[in-house]
């Protein structure tokens, strides 16, 4: 059984970089055809995907976060990451990471609230 | 940007009652269509992907339907469990811009 949990701090402040990391247990971020993902929702709003990086590598990001956007994969600790720079106020979401197999997530973390406030 | 239009954005059904949710898209996004439920304080969670597909573990009461901009998710007799959030979500083109509906809302009447 696939599971995903994500880490980082919970608050960060205003200009600064957003970093979390999500740790992968019961599969490799490195095999199969699985595209692992960032998808945030704001508290009380919808859901909002963020990126993916494909098991080969290759990423793909929003078009409305791309500038601030990297996400990135450690093979060795089995994690991906993401970090979003130059953080608002609107960045303030729980932030979720997961597992797609074509186009739909299947494996979801348990999601982390990160809060953007000085 | 495919724009998902979800409606209505909160449904009051009575247990025992069927659901229907739906999902417009600005175009056409053929079949490439998923379906989740979220419950407050949980993640999303995978019901119905290909527009129709049940997902591993989905009781067979969800159905989805529908295919290039027009979908709708049943609930055919709705459980206690079954009050949530729904969402659909598209994935058309390769590599998917994903984007998400603004949710529909299930609640007890």
């Amino acid at each position: 059984q696939v599971q995903l949990q994500e880490s980082g701090p919970g608050l960060v402040k205003p200009s600064e970089t957003l970093s979390l990391t999500c740790t992968v247990s019961g599969g490799s971020v490195s095999s199969g055809s699985y595209y692992w993902s960032w998808i945030r929702q704001p508290p009380g709003k919808g859901l909002e995907w963020i990126g993916y990086i494909y098991y080969s590598g290759s990423t793909n990001y929003n078009p409305s976060l791309k500038s601030r956007v990297t996400i990135s994969v450690d093979t060795s600790k089995n994690q991906f990451s993401l970090k979003l720079s130059s953080v608002t106020a609107a960045d303030t979401a729980v932030y979720y990471c997961a597992r797609a197999i074509g186009g739909s997530w299947n494996y979801w973390g348990q999601g982390t609230l990160v809060t953007v406030s000085s | 940007e495919i724009v998902m239009t979800q409606s209505p954005a909160t449904l009051s059904v009575s247990p025992g009652e069927r659901a229907t949710l739906s999902c417009r898209a600005s175009q056409s996004v053929s079949s490439n269509l998923a379906w989740y439920q979220q419950k407050p304080g949980q993640a999303p969670r995978l019901l119905i992907y290909g527009a129709s597909t049940r997902a591993t573990g989905i009781p067979a009461r969800f159905s989805g339907s529908g295919s290039g901009t027009e979908f709708t998710l049943t609930i055919s007799s709705l459980q206690s469990e079954d009050f949530a959030v729904y969402y659909c979500q598209q994935y058309n083109n390769w590599p998917p811009r994903i984007t998400f509906g603004g949710g529909t809302k299930v609640e007890i009447k």
